[in-house]
């Protein structure tokens, strides 16, 4: 069946760069596209950006000087990096499958605290 | 970026009760809209897409509806299961971009 599975570190200090990775089973990176989405504590979702499933990428303007999102098709892995982190990046880090921009299946999230 | 502003914020039923929670857009979303149920400590979960499609495995007691800037999820006979935070989605132009949700308790 579908899944997505976050990894990565759960403390980053400020000013660092985030690196997390998304392993996805039960569907082809190939035929399918991968956003990640994050959540800061108590508040609401931010879509962040997509790897579609030809190798693209878009990402939210508010975020794309920071942010980049690859793969490796070979592992089933998506990979998100973003650096000069602050405070406000703490977050939980989801990654989904987008299915027509919408989601259908989500990880279970990695939280991210952003401290020194 | 569009704007989706979702009412309630919060909202307190009784069990077997209907409610209604509301998304407007900021411009017209030509029904590009998902509806998702997030329990407490889990990942959002999809509801309905296209504004009025249900997705496979949700129970009918949910429907979507609405056109242009104003859509709604209804959900019939309120269950203790239902109790969680709701949020929209549009997908009709970048970013993608979520209401700020509405949190749903029993009464």
């Amino acid at each position: 069946q579908v899944q997505l599975k976050e990894s990565g570190p759960g403390l980053v200090q400020p000013s660092q760069t985030l690196s997390l990775t998304c392993t996805v089973s039960g569907f082809s990176l190939t035929s399918n596209s991968v956003s990640w989405v994050r959540q800061p504590p108590g508040k609401g979702l931010e879509w962040m950006g997509a790897i579609w499933s030809g190798g693209s990428t878009d990402y939210n303007s508010a975020l794309k000087s920071r942010l980049s999102i690859s793969r490796d098709t070979s592992k089933s892995q998506v990979f998100l990096k973003m650096n000069s982190l602050q405070t406000e990046d703490t977050a939980i880090y989801f990654c989904t499958r987008a299915l027509q921009y919408y989601f259908d299946y989500w990880g279970q999230g990695v939280m991210v605290t952003v401290s020194s | 970026d569009i704007r989706m502003t979702q009412s309630p914020a919060s909202l307190s039923a009784s069990l077997g009760e209907t409610v209604n929670i509301e998304c407007l857009a900021s411009e017209d979303i030509y029904s590009d809209l998902a509806w998702y149920q997030q329990k407490p400590g889990k990942s959002p979960q999809l509801l309905i897409y296209n504004a009025n499609s249900l997705q496979n495995g949700v129970p009918s007691r949910f429907s979507g509806s609405g056109s242009g800037t104003q859509y709604s999820l209804k959900i019939n006979s309120l269950q203790s299961e239902d109790v969680a935070t709701y949020f929209c989605q549009q997908y009709n132009n970048y970013p993608l971009t979520f209401g700020s949700g509405t949190k749903l308790e029993i009464k």
